[in-house]
């Protein structure tokens, strides 16, 4: 289940079950969002991204999905591995060139 | 075949001291970017580059202070540590696109004041 602690939210799920992260956005005005997928002592890693005219986008086994009247962005990860545990960041675009991200959510796939 | 590579990985220093960290990137990408994450893993972005020219200053100290020497490379200063500054810096670089702005990331420096 999902759990906010004294630090990050985590996301603790099983291997082979479908996990959903969720990223509540700021701007309305923002026109491009990115996922981020950050693993122990790494640097953030691309892992999908979506634009506004869009409300949702499929990669391999991930599922960006967008709804811009809540302001609310998710990352679907299908069938969890091991290899998925890690930090995920929303980020959305402020401005010309300028990321801003959201607070982070833990994501512990045990085998 | 390094995209985003930063120097050093670690750095522990004493409070008061002035140090260094190097980042280049051969993406041949317009744009460099400063962020510091803290303990809580927030990241913040601290400076952009473009073309050798300061775009975003997040209020930081200015005890920071990127530099430029080219186009591949934007190291960032720090004068006068404080242990406040203890943190994983991360450099990072993207195109000149409007219509994306996907940014990669290095590897971080993990920054610890004593």
């Amino acid at each position: 289940g999902e759990s906010v602690g004294l630090h990050l939210p985590t996301l603790s799920v099983q291997e082979g079950d479908n996990s959903i992260i969720n990223c509540a956005y700021s701007n309305s005005a923002s026109d491009y969002f990115i996922w981020y997928k950050q693993e122990s002592g790494k640097g953030p890693q691309f892992i999908i991204d979506i634009r506004s005219n869009m409300d949702k986008r499929q990669g391999q086994r991930v599922t960006v999905l967008l709804n811009k009247t809540v302001k609310h962005l998710s990352l679907q990860i299908a069938a969890t591995q091991p290899g998925d545990s890690a930090v995920y960041f929303c980020a959305e675009r402020t401005g010309y060139s300028t990321l801003t991200f959201g607070k982070g959510t833990m994501l512990l796939v045990s085998p | 075949d390094t995209a985003v590579s930063q120097t050093p990985k670690y750095l522990v220093t004493q409070m008061g001291n002035d140090k260094s960290i190097k980042c280049e990137q051969n993406l041949g990408h317009d744009t460099m970017y400063w962020y510091k994450q803290d303990s809580k893993k927030f990241l913040k972005i601290m400076f952009s580059y473009n073309n050798k020219e300061l775009i975003i200053n997040e209020t930081v100290p200015n005890r920071f202070s990127p530099k430029s020497p080219d186009k591949a490379h934007l190291n960032l200063h720090i004068n006068s540590l404080e242990l406040g500054d203890s943190a994983v810096y991360f450099c990072a670089s993207s195109p000149l696109d409007r219509d994306y702005n996907e940014q990669f990331f290095g590897p971080g420096t993990r920054l610890t004041v004593l």
